[in-house]
């Protein structure tokens, strides 16, 4: 069972500033089956990457995934107003499926 | 456009049941898989269990699985989780979520159905 670990945990940075986040899965992660969600207060998940570095639709591409094996990194390179919110990463390589902790981008 | 419908907030008692479901729209709902995802009050997310409603074969979380039930009706379109005896400790939102592929993303998510079980 594949364990993910989501650092920092909390992130507090200004608009346009650059955001680093960091998932660090305990075995490697099956085809680079590693995604990116967001989550805002009161809302549902978003899909932000999948595939380590694949942008969703409609994503913008201030948005960033990158990483392979065990270490995956989302870049967010000028932090917008709406881009506070929580950040988990999900690995939908092997079973079972598992999402990191999350990342409080505040 | 890929849409899913979720049934609206629950409370319950401790050790009753419960079915909560979730419909989709806007595609055929036997060619997506469809996975259960919990949130518990402040917490993050986890992985319940999935299905492929075409066949009905279902995967489970080690920590879900003989406690939670995955079903779907393909006549309504419609995927369920089900509790036979609920604890205070299932008190939580749940999302379900809808993808191509049982190795894909989550690209589609209903609106959680919030489930509280207190005495």
């Amino acid at each position: 069972e594949i364990v993910l670990t989501q650092s920092p945990g909390t992130l507090s940075l200004s608009p346009g500033e650059r955001a680093t986040l960091s998932c660090r899965a305990s075995q490697s992660v099956t085809n680079n089956y590693l995604a990116w969600y967001q989550q805002k207060p009161g809302q549902a998940p978003r899909l932000l990457i999948s595939g380590a570095s694949g942008r969703a639709t409609g994503i913008p591409d201030r948005f960033s995934g990158s990483g392979s094996g065990t270490d995956f990194t989302l870049t967010i390179s000028r932090l917008e107003p709406e881009d506070f919110a929580v950040y988990y990463c999900q690995q939908y390589g092997s079973s079972p499926r598992a999402f990191g902790q999350g990342t409080k981008v505040e | 456009e890929v849409q899913l419908v979720q049934s609206g907030a629950e409370v319950k008692k401790p050790g009753e049941s419960l079915r909560i479901s979730c419909k989709g729209s806007g595609y055929t709902f036997t060619t997506y898989w469809i996975t259960w995802v919990r949130q518990m009050p402040g917490k993050g997310l986890e992985w319940m269990g999935t299905i492929d409603p075409s066949d009905s074969y279902t995967k489970y979380s080690p920590s879900f699985q003989g406690h939670v039930t995955i079903s779907a009706d393909n006549s309504i379109a419609t995927a369920y989780l089900q509790w036979s005896s609920l604890k205070a400790s299932d008190t939580a939102i749940y999302y379900c979520a809808t993808h191509y592929y049982d190795t894909s993303a989550y690209r589609n998510w209903g609106q959680g159905s919030l489930v509280t079980v207190s005495s």
